[in-house]
């Protein structure tokens, strides 16, 4: 079975330039994250989709940042104009329902990351 | 609001020491526990988890016990190896809902032969 899939990998941007990150999750799952994780510290929820649609975009810097899940699959997240603290591993996730109800217990399946300097 | 609180790290063993990670959290209700390992220039990958109070996790030879009495869910293994360095991250999976996941700072493990 195929993993989540992030590109790209390593990104160097100056500040106030435009950047995006793209996610493949699991087939399959219904729900997909996009954590940042700043260096030394744990993933922070940045948004998190069910389906296509957003439950939780409360820590999202929407003056900056977007995302978007297109036809419940796919997912980018986009940082306009970026500036030098958000230099940070973006971590995409995905789990397979993501809801209580249906007995889901919340295991999230993570890519590799998406490491983004800002200079 | 649910919160993880894990212990400060680094922390730095000989092989076949014995480990102990300790992780509590704040939480309404019953939620899941997970510790989740970061191992140098890969994503997250799920280590262990407890669904329920005294539900005993295992893997790779680590264990952590849900204790609501507590509220913790320390990480243990009684040798470690230089393999397993890494960085350890407890989490908790909120009850109810669409499930919102909230991880620890995580604490980094260096394992020297």
């Amino acid at each position: 079975e195929a993993g989540v899939a992030q590109s790209p990998r390593y990104k160097i941007i100056e500040k106030r330039q435009s950047v995006a990150f793209w996610c493949n999750p699991i087939s399959g799952h219904a729900t997909l994250y996009w954590y940042q994780q700043i260096l030394g510290q744990g993933p922070k929820l940045l948004i998190q989709f069910q389906n296509n649609g957003v439950v939780d975009d409360s820590q999202l810097p929407k003056d900056r940042f977007s995302a978007e899940r297109l036809k419940g699959v796919d997912s980018t997240l986009k940082i306009q104009p970026a500036k030098l603290e958000d230099s940070a591993v973006y971590l995409c996730a995905s789990s397979f329902r993501g809801s209580w109800t249906s007995g889901d217990t919340g295991e999230l399946f993570f890519g590799e990351g998406s490491r983004l300097t800002v200079l | 609001g649910n919160s993880v609180t894990q212990m400060e790290g680094p922390v730095t063993l000989s092989e076949e020491a014995f480990l102990t990670i300790n992780c509590t959290y704040t939480a309404t209700g019953y939620p899941s526990l997970f510790w989740y390992v970061q191992y140098p220039g890969e994503g997250l990958q799920l280590l262990l988890k407890a669904t329920k109070a005294d539900d005993k996790g295992s893997n790779k030879g680590f264990e952590a016990t849900y204790r609501k009495e507590t509220t913790s869910f320390h990480l243990e293994k009684g040798s470690v190896q230089v393999s397993d360095s890494a960085v350890y991250f407890c989490a908790l999976s909120a009850a109810g809902g669409y499930q919102k996941v909230t991880f620890g700072t995580g604490t980094k493990l260096q394992v020297i032969p």
